[in-house]
């Protein structure tokens, strides 16, 4: 098992376009988070499911954001007309579902620029 | 009022010293605390975990809740220059839930 996946590491895109990421979490872990952290800031929570269903959605996630586990293992996280703000990592984050000592995984994140 | 308050420092200290890192937070409920490390353009690194309050020691690092005073801190014995990066704490009040980060605070540990 190597860790928390996440692809693309870096993204550049033109504000309007779309924007896809993709998270593995920990295979055995059936609960998986979305964080986006901009600089000198802590990671802000944006979502999480536990196996495929989705249990918690920020007010910062907003209808441009859309973020799918279709059979409760890998996640995407979807930008719709991006804008210039939405420039962040975008981190992930997988847990078992009783995290003990183990705590909560994070992946290196996808790091989003929007020019 | 932010639910978790980390002064953001930059601490600078020099090889060998004793690191005192600190969070306060203003939210009751919570009672599961972390703390994470942060290289530059990295994913967070979970280094601590604990629940409730009390001390919890790995190596050189050791966390410490007080949960009257609504207050955590990690120590950091013997610092390294490898210790330098952005340490960052996270608590939540159910395993599961959003877990809510301060902003961190800058190490650099100067050899």
């Amino acid at each position: 098992d190597t860790g928390v996946s996440q692809d693309p590491r870096h993204k550049i895109t033109k504000r309007g376009q779309n924007v896809t990421f993709r998270c593995d979490p920990i295979s055995e872990h059936n609960r998986l988070y979305w964080y986006r952290q901009t600089l000198g800031q802590g990671p802000e929570f944006l979502t999480y499911f536990q196996n495929e269903a989705q249990l918690e959605k920020s007010r910062l996630l907003s209808d441009r954001f859309s973020a799918e586990r279709p059979k409760g293992s890998f996640s995407t996280l979807e930008i719709q007309r991006t804008e210039q703000g939405d420039s962040a990592m975008y981190l992930c984050a997988s847990s078992p579902s009783n995290p003990g000592i183990s705590g909560y995984t994070f992946g290196s994140g996808t790091r989003l620029t929007v020019v | 009022q932010k639910e978790v308050e980390q002064d953001p420092g930059p601490l600078s200290v020099p090889e060998g010293a004793i690191v005192s890192l600190n969070c306060t937070y203003s939210n009751s409920a919570f009672q599961y605390f972390m703390w994470y490390r942060q290289y530059s353009r990295k994913g967070p690194e979970l280094l601590m975990y604990t629940y409730s309050s009390g001390n919890k020691e790995d190596g050189r690092f050791t966390a410490q809740v007080d949960k009257s005073s609504k207050y955590i801190s990690l120590f950091i014995r013997d610092s390294q220059p490898s210790d330098s990066a952005t340490y960052l704490c996270a608590m939540s009040a159910y395993t599961g839930n959003q877990f809510y980060f301060g902003t961190g605070t800058s190490l650099t540990v100067i050899p």
